[in-house]
């Protein structure tokens, strides 16, 4: 069972609110990773990072900002949140090595009225 | 660039049918492949893999043999269960790219006994 841990789960909020995606792992992994999951269910990877002080945008632009202070946690950002942000917003992470297995949390379901 | 085509669903079937879920990808050089599955409400997780041409990757009865000569990784299982529905994702990762990964748009699988 993965160790990665994302909140809240559910998150309903006005247009024009700054909010704060939270993600921690317990695994020590290196790497980890923020993908946007359209309602057909399409992953698009919007962030990543190789490690503490490292973050790169991913293929799909995105107006969210992520910060990596500590290995174990992993947050993305949105300052203004419009409703073309409403998604599900999932995190994952892996160990250093190329292995292929990435450990995703249960996801973060955002909704902007 | 890279991409992964699976096919649309959902796929409905009775409980010990057989099951294909057709993946095909475009890629340069070698990749790995992989299949997630998300189960409702839950975050994905790696069901199988295939590193190189010829690989067969299995797993809880699911199998997927790596096609270098039809860009193709397709997914069987020879009797499916009513557990086994959820959303399966076809993926790609160019060897010399770590664990980015390209995921396929995902496959809804509905089993009713």
């Amino acid at each position: 069972e993965a160790d990665i841990y994302q909140t809240p789960r559910y998150l309903v909020i006005g247009t024009g609110k700054k909010i704060t995606l939270e993600c921690s792992q317990t695994m020590g992994h290196d790497k980890m990773y923020w993908y946007q999951q359209d309602p057909g269910m399409e992953l698009h990877l919007i962030h990543y990072s190789y490690g503490v002080n490292s973050t790169e945008k991913g293929d799909l632009s995105s107006e969210s900002t992520v910060s990596r202070i500590r290995t174990e946690h992993f947050p993305l950002t949105l300052e203004s949140a419009r409703p073309s942000h409403t998604s599900q917003y999932l995190c994952a992470s892996s160990v250093g090595g190329f292995t292929g297995e990435l450990f995703f949390g249960e996801g973060s379901r955002l909704t902007v009225l | 660039g890279n991409s992964v085509t699976q096919m649309e669903g959902p796929v409905t079937l009775s409980e010990e049918a057989f099951l294909t879920i057709n993946c095909t990808y475009t890629a340069t050089g070698y990749p790995s492949l992989f299949w997630y599955v998300q189960y409702p409400g839950e975050g994905l997780q790696l069901l199988l893999k295939a590193t190189k041409a010829d690989d067969k990757g299995s797993n809880k009865g699911f199998e997927a043999t790596y096609r270098k000569e039809t860009t193709s990784f397709h997914l069987e299982k020879g009797s499916v269960q009513v557990s086994d529905s959820a959303v399966y994702f076809c993926a790609l990762s160019p060897n010399n790219a770590g664990n980015m990964l390209t995921f396929g748009g995902g496959t809804r699988l509905m089993v009713k006994p």
